[in-house]
């Protein structure tokens, strides 16, 4: 699997643009980044995935890189309830991909009032 | 609602005292998982099923057993519970196969702790 690096925290202020970055420079072709985050000790959530283009649906947007070798999560209006660690995961998409989704650390947002 | 329903959420028990922690989901999903969450260790996988009668360990299958008999139940098992295995305990599931075997649904955690 692809090896993922993200900073351990990150502060944003109330209503501006979260932007979550993440590094998975030995991904692979058939390798799709899946994003999840965790609010204090409930089961994580699902964000959104992508495997070349940009994505965007009612959460946040996903934007990776043309070499794929990175990708930003950005939650475009920030609340307090998005304070939560996320999680950048890459996987094959296939019932093998899904047997052992590996959670890393993560990095842990703050939103500021 | 679509969702992955554990049960207990709290459990204290005493070392040696089985129990079983139970896991069932209603969105018809091949796929379900357990996970432990420790301070430090991220979670970590127990054990998976790719369908019933299919299981298989993950990374930390030692002391838990589980069973697939039915589709949308996926118990996990401490025979012999120890003070190591006290832990955050979530069930995931998803559908297979393609994209979509990744995009898991987290039950809300149950919180284990042995005496």
């Amino acid at each position: 699997d692809a090896k993922t690096t993200q900073p351990p925290s990150m502060d944003c202020a109330e209503g501006r643009a979260a932007n979550l970055p993440c590094n998975h420079s030995t991904i692979s072709g058939n390798e799709y980044v899946y994003w999840y985050r965790q609010i204090h000790s409930q089961g994580p959530q699902y964000i959104i995935h992508g495997l070349k283009n940009n994505e965007t649906n009612e959460m946040a947007s996903l934007i990776i890189t043309e070499d794929r070798k990175s990708s930003t999560l950005i939650l475009p209006h920030a609340t307090l309830r998005d304070t939560a660690v996320y999680y950048c995961i890459v996987r094959v998409a296939s019932p093998q991909g899904a047997q052992k989704l590996v959670f890393g650390q993560g990095t842990r947002l703050t939103i500021n009032p | 609602e679509a969702q992955v329903t554990q049960n207990p959420r709290y459990l204290i028990t005493v070392t040696g005292k089985k129990l079983t922690v139970t896991c069932s989901q209603n969105m018809n999903h091949e796929y379900m998982s357990w996970y432990r969450q420790d301070p430090g260790l991220g979670l970590r996988q127990i054990y998976y099923s790719m369908n019933v009668e299919v299981t298989d360990k993950g990374d930390v299958p030692e002391g838990y057993k589980v069973s697939r008999k039915e589709k949308r139940n996926f118990p996990l098992i401490l025979e012999s519970p120890s003070p190591n295995q006290t832990s955050l305990y979530f069930c995931a599931s998803s559908k297979m196969p393609g994209a979509g075997a990744n995009v898991l649904t987290f039950g809300a955690g149950s919180r284990l702790t042995v005496l």
